[in-house]
């Protein structure tokens, strides 16, 4: 099955510092999610995006599929986006897999 | 919108009891999934239902049993619980139809049911 991995495994910010979390995968990919899973256990999707880029707001994020990877990057961080971030993978038919994810602490 | 609600929040069982976690989402969603989420790791997928009235195994079925009841709920039994089985069970769902569906769509998680086995 595909492969995932994210890096790093940890991370700690300072409030208003930018970050970039990145996901490899080690097949073709027509699925990959970002998933934020916040302080209480709550398992947010933030961006659907199996190629290309998208922003919302802070966020954004870009997948080169052609080089199986993607990242999510995060700007100005806020205390709000501690939490456990997760790249998620699945290719045509196949179940969607998850990486152990990158544990993000933003202190003030 | 209450999206997809789980319960119960928590629940303590004891070794050999039997229990069935409940899930039910309201946005008309064709597919819906069980995954358990085990401490330093990511989400496994337990079972699937690619569309109302299938289900099929995903990559840790043993010790699980489901039912697509109808379009809004999908539940998962543990028919004699197990000390292994305590986790942190995860029902999702997405507008994805069919085997082939599951490319094309973002999933949306509930809250999570927080079980321990003794």
């Amino acid at each position: 099955g595909i492969q995932v991995e994210q890096s790093p495994p940890d991370l700690i910010l300072q409030e208003g510092a930018n970050s970039t979390l990145r996901c490899n995968f080690s097949d073709s990919v027509n699925n990959l999610q970002w998933f934020h899973q916040n302080p209480w256990g709550q398992l947010i999707n933030l961006f659907y995006i199996p190629s290309g880029t998208k922003q919302n707001g802070r966020l954004s994020a870009t997948t080169v599929a052609t080089e199986r990877y993607s990242l999510l990057y995060i700007s100005s961080s806020q205390t709000t986006d501690s939490g456990v971030y997760f790249c998620a993978v699945g290719g045509t038919a196949s179940k969607l897999t998850f990486g152990t994810g990158t544990r993000l602490q933003v202190t003030l | 919108n209450a999206g997809v609600t789980q319960t119960p929040k928590f629940q303590v069982l004891k070794t050999g009891q039997s229990m069935t976690l409940q899930c039910a989402q309201d946005m008309n969603h064709n597919s819906m999934y069980w995954y358990r989420q085990d401490p330093g790791m990511g989400l496994r997928l337990i079972y699937y239902s690619a569309s109302e009235g299938t289900t099929d195994k995903g990559e840790v079925p043993n010790g699980y049993n489901v039912s697509r009841l109808n379009k809004r709920e999908f539940s998962l039994r543990l028919e004699s619980a197990a000390p292994s089985q305590t986790s942190v069970y995860f029902c999702a769902s997405s507008e994805a139809f069919g085997h082939r569906g599951w490319g094309n769509q973002p999933q949306h998680f509930g809250d999570g049911t927080r079980l321990s086995i003794l």
